[in-house]
């Protein structure tokens, strides 16, 4: 159980197009979830906190103009790349915290290459 | 603020040998404490956690973790590692402050090597 479905999983796009990550909680009600950012070889930096149905809450340094996310259900976060550059190229990793235990269950990631 | 330092990046281990990865971090309460497990290309998997009580806490994957508020230490120990345990290990602390949508602070990762 506590099964956190991520889609895509590997995205290329054109440098100046938008790119859409999906986040779902498929055997859970997930609250809250976080969109992380990971470097290559390095740890994962909180970009934003999204709580259903209300507007996210992002981390300093983090324009919420670029990366918007969306909390519309117990199930599903999705965070929203807009034009797209270079040097957003990273991955990306959300989380659901289950309703009911104090716990975040990670996505595998989704592999962002922007050209 | 609270910080996590994981002071060993790499570290290479004989299949079968002890395991012990170190971390330490910096809360000024009592701390919500969890080790997070990394396959290449994966999201993270949860392999145990530390709220309150018992201060040696079992995981999965025959991992264990000991809560040392002196030391302000919360290391992970496996008695007999298997190549599969080869992998990026994280361990993250909790705000407390915000029970339930606490933010995960993560150290910087200890990447375990098994060698036959």
């Amino acid at each position: 159980g506590a099964v956190v479905s991520q889609h895509p999983s590997w995205v290329i796009c054109k440098s100046g197009t938008s790119v859409k990550i999906e986040c779902r909680s498929l055997d859970f009600q997930a609250t809250t979830m976080f969109w992380y950012r990971q470097f290559p070889k390095q740890s994962l930096m909180l970009m934003a906190t999204s709580n259903e149905g209300s507007k996210a809450t992002y981390e300093q340094g983090v324009e919420k103009d670029k990366f918007l996310i969306n909390h519309a259900s117990l199930t599903l976060s999705t965070l929203t790349v807009t034009s797209a550059h270079p040097e957003d190229s990273s991955f990306y990793i959300c989380s659901a915290r289950h309703r009911l235990k104090n716990i975040q269950y990670f996505g595998a990631g989704t592999r962002l290459s922007v050209l | 603020a609270q910080s996590v330092t994981q002071p060993d990046i790499h570290i290479t281990v004989s299949e079968g040998a002890s395991l012990e990865l170190r971390c330490n971090y910096s809360y000024g309460a009592t701390p919500y404490l969890f080790w997070y497990v990394q396959s290449p290309g994966q999201g993270l998997q949860l392999l145990l956690k530390y709220f309150s009580g018992d201060t040696l806490v079992q995981g999965i994957k025959g991992f264990e973790a000991e809560f040392k508020r002196s030391q302000s230490s919360f290391n992970l120990r496996k008695p007999s590692v298997h190549w599969s345990d080869a992998a990026e290990y994280f361990c993250a602390v909790g705000d407390e402050s915000n029970f339930g949508n606490e933010k995960l602070t993560f150290g910087t990762g200890t990447r375990l090597t098994i060698i036959p």
